[in-house]
């Protein structure tokens, strides 16, 4: 079974520039997950979509973030303008029926100079 | 905000040994899970243990969970190198499913 997948992997900006993410998710997995990781903590979750609809996005900062699904399957998420504090690990996650156990992908390792 | 604090933040111990790390957090839960985390292979699920019970057990893992003092343990027996990772406990409120992770404990694993 394919696992979730990101890109790109690695993504450097500068300042006020924009970025988008890409997610596709474990196939059948109707919630996904963004996180955002930043260096030494935690990761704190952003969206939370079940098929289509936002579930939560209670942490997102939507002056300057977006995410959509479109489709329910793939999602992307933008940054626009990007912030020097922005710079983190952004992880998409997707879980099953039950929707106990979520699974991560490689995530996208941002850097905004 | 962060639900859960782990403690240790850091643990080095030798191959072989069992290493032991906890997780506090701050509301009702409906479960609480232990992921880990490598360079390698990413944020991995390693066990769930639901708030109506104690203890679990998965291979060489054993949790614990005490809901009264809302804290819980992960014991790795028989460490090895391969277990060097950071380890984050994540919490679902009661009815929910939306995971609420701490600050994790990073493991280091000597031979």
């Amino acid at each position: 079974e394919a696992g979730v997948a990101q890109s790109p992997r690695y993504k450097i900006i500068e300042k006020r520039q924009s970025v988008a993410f890409w997610c596709n998710p474990i196939s059948g997995h109707a919630t996904l997950y963004w996180y955002q990781q930043i260096l030494g903590q935690g990761p704190k979750l952003l969206i939370q979509f079940q098929n289509n609809g936002v579930v939560d996005d209670s942490q997102l900062p939507k002056d300057r973030f977006s995410a959509e699904r479109l489709k329910g399957v793939d999602s992307t998420l933008k940054i626009q303008p990007a912030k020097l504090e922005d710079s983190a690990v952004y992880l998409c996650a997707s879980s099953g029926p039950g929707n106990n156990e979520q699974f991560f992908g490689p995530g996208t390792r941002l850097t905004v100079l | 905000s962060q639900q859960g604090e782990e403690d240790p933040q850091a643990l080095s111990i030798q191959e072989g040994e069992n290493a032991t790390m906890n997780c506090s957090y701050k509301t009702s839960i409906n479960n609480l899970q232990w992921y880990r985390q490598n360079s390698g292979r990413g944020l991995v699920h390693l066990i769930l243990i639901r708030s109506n019970e104690r203890e679990k057990h998965s291979g060489r893992l054993r949790v614990t969970l005490d809901t009264s003092k809302k804290s819980s343990s992960l014991l790795i027996t028989a460490s090895r190198a391969a277990d060097t990772a950071s380890y984050f406990c994540a919490t679902a409120p009661g009815g929910g499913n939306k995971l609420t992770f701490g600050t994790g404990t990073q493991l280091k694993v000597e031979l």
